[in-house]
């Protein structure tokens, strides 16, 4: 069965500093891979998508960026972070790389930005 | 463009009442169409789905009806518990994208 892993599960960063957020997913090939952030009380703004190794869809202008050296890996990454990237960042995947069917969701990240 | 309508809540229920969650949609073609759970301090997690009109999906006792004459895929469940309680998302997904489109959420609190 497929597995998706996010981690860390809490982090608590200052202003200015590098984030990196990892995703990873088992037991399928090929996903699409999706980042996605939930504010407080908000719903789902997708930031990231990706259907393939290398190539990233950016759906939000913003500081933060993502990559995905492999195929089930999926990094979401700033170089300086802001107070309003405080968040749930939630990874997601599909089963078919090219075509949209239900997503899969990891256990989110709560980033703290102070 | 696509979108994804959902009743505003939140929504507090007593336990064994009636639940429904208003979702309304607008897309091109022929979307499929899904309902989330979201519960305190964890991911989404797919509750039930439907790829076509007139399907209807259901899991757990919550059943949606997809219904391309109104547009809508209202989410039900005949009585409620207070282990429901949980944020609930209606999504979309058009053919040929890659993402799927989201309400904004509806928050559930059943009260014993």
């Amino acid at each position: 069965s497929q597995t998706i892993h996010q981690w860390p599960a809490t982090l608590v960063q200052p202003v200015g500093s590098p984030l990196s957020l990892e995703c990873t997913v088992e037991g399928t090939s090929n996903p699409n891979l999706y980042w996605y952030r939930q504010a407080a009380g908000r719903g789902l703004q997708l930031l990231f998508y990706s259907v393939g190794i290398g190539q990233i869809s950016s759906e939000v202008p913003q500081n933060l960026s993502a990559s995905r050296p492999q195929d089930r890996q999926f990094i979401l990454s700033s170089k300086k972070l802001l107070l309003s990237d405080s968040g749930f960042y939630l990874c997601a995947w599909s089963p078919l790389a090219g075509r949209s069917y239900e997503q899969y969701f990891g256990p989110g990240t709560r980033l703290t930005v102070t | 463009g696509d979108s994804v309508t959902q009743m505003e809540g939140p929504v507090t229920l007593s336990e064994e009442a009636f639940l429904t969650i208003n979702c309304t949609y607008t897309a091109t073609g022929y979307p499929s169409l899904f309902w989330y759970v979201q519960y305190p301090g964890e991911g989404l997690q797919l509750l039930l789905k439907a790829t076509k009109a007139d399907d209807k999906g259901s899991n757990k006792g919550f059943e949606a009806t997809y219904r391309k004459e109104t547009t809508s895929f209202h989410l039900e469940k005949g009585s409620v518990q207070v282990s429901d309680s949980a944020v609930y998302f209606c999504a979309l997904s058009s053919t040929g994208a890659n993402n799927l489109f989201f309400g904004t959420g509806t928050r559930l609190t059943v009260i014993p």
